[in-house]
């Protein structure tokens, strides 16, 4: 069975603090998927990245940045001088490469204060 | 890009009635869709799998004759929830895997539905 662990349920931090929400995950597939989605207060999941089990290269889009450690089973997300845009509840989610439905975490709430 | 509407967007129904909402991919055909459930403040939780021409494959300790689906058709898919009680109210969302070929293992996600039953 699949499962994906945010153990952080609720950071709060002060605009331009760099932020890191934590995503950990178990599979017994050695080919799968891992996903972060941003969703605001409208309840419409934003995609962020995808990463295939075969790449382990971080990845940096902006402000973001995604650090993939297959050793620690973690895909972990920084947020670099964050903003109040920011704010948002952030799932991370796992997929595997036959039906390829997803596996979410409980997600993290990020509340950036100005 | 690929875009997954959903519709209605909110509904409120009375205890015991039914109500029907409906997925579809706009610009592509998606054989696969999925339908998830969030509660407030809580995880998505995937329900069922809809595969086109062929009966939904449900997860364990979803009721299938509470969740009907039907996915008539490559760009359709609906849920049904009938006798519809108050612990029914969530956020539904599918989701629809483009396998055009351009990225089969993309899935695009529609809005939600925010169901209340009173």
């Amino acid at each position: 069975a699949q499962k994906v662990t945010q153990a952080q349920t609720e950071i709060s931090v002060v605009e331009k603090e760099d932020v890191t929400l934590d995503c950990v995950y178990e599979t017994r597939d050695t080919t799968y998927y891992l996903f972060w989605y941003k969703q605001p207060p409208s309840g419409e999941l934003v995609f962020l990245i995808r990463r295939n089990s075969f790449d382990e290269q971080n990845e940096i889009s902006g402000r973001y940045s995604w650090n993939f450690q297959k050793s620690t089973s973690s895909f972990n997300f920084t947020i670099t001088a964050s903003q109040v845009v920011d704010s948002a509840v952030y799932f991370c989610a796992l997929s595997d490469t036959g039906r390829r439905a997803l596996t979410f975490g409980s997600g993290t709430r990020l509340q950036v204060q100005p | 890009g690929a875009v997954v509407s959903q519709h209605p967007s909110r509904v409120i129904c009375k205890s015991g009635t039914s109500v029907k909402i409906e997925c579809r991919s706009l610009d592509f055909q998606a054989t696969t869709m999925f339908w998830y459930r969030q509660f407030p403040k809580k995880s998505l939780m995937l329900m069922a799998t809809s595969n086109e021409g062929s009966k939904a494959t449900y997860e364990q300790g979803v009721e299938k004759d509470k969740f009907l689906i039907n996915h008539a058709s490559l760009t359709l898919s609906t849920l049904t929830v009938t006798s519809a009680h108050p612990e029914d109210s969530s956020f539904y969302i599918c989701s629809a895997r483009d396998v055009s070929g351009r990225s089969s293992y993309e899935q695009y996600f529609g809005p939600g539905t925010r169901l209340t039953v009173t």
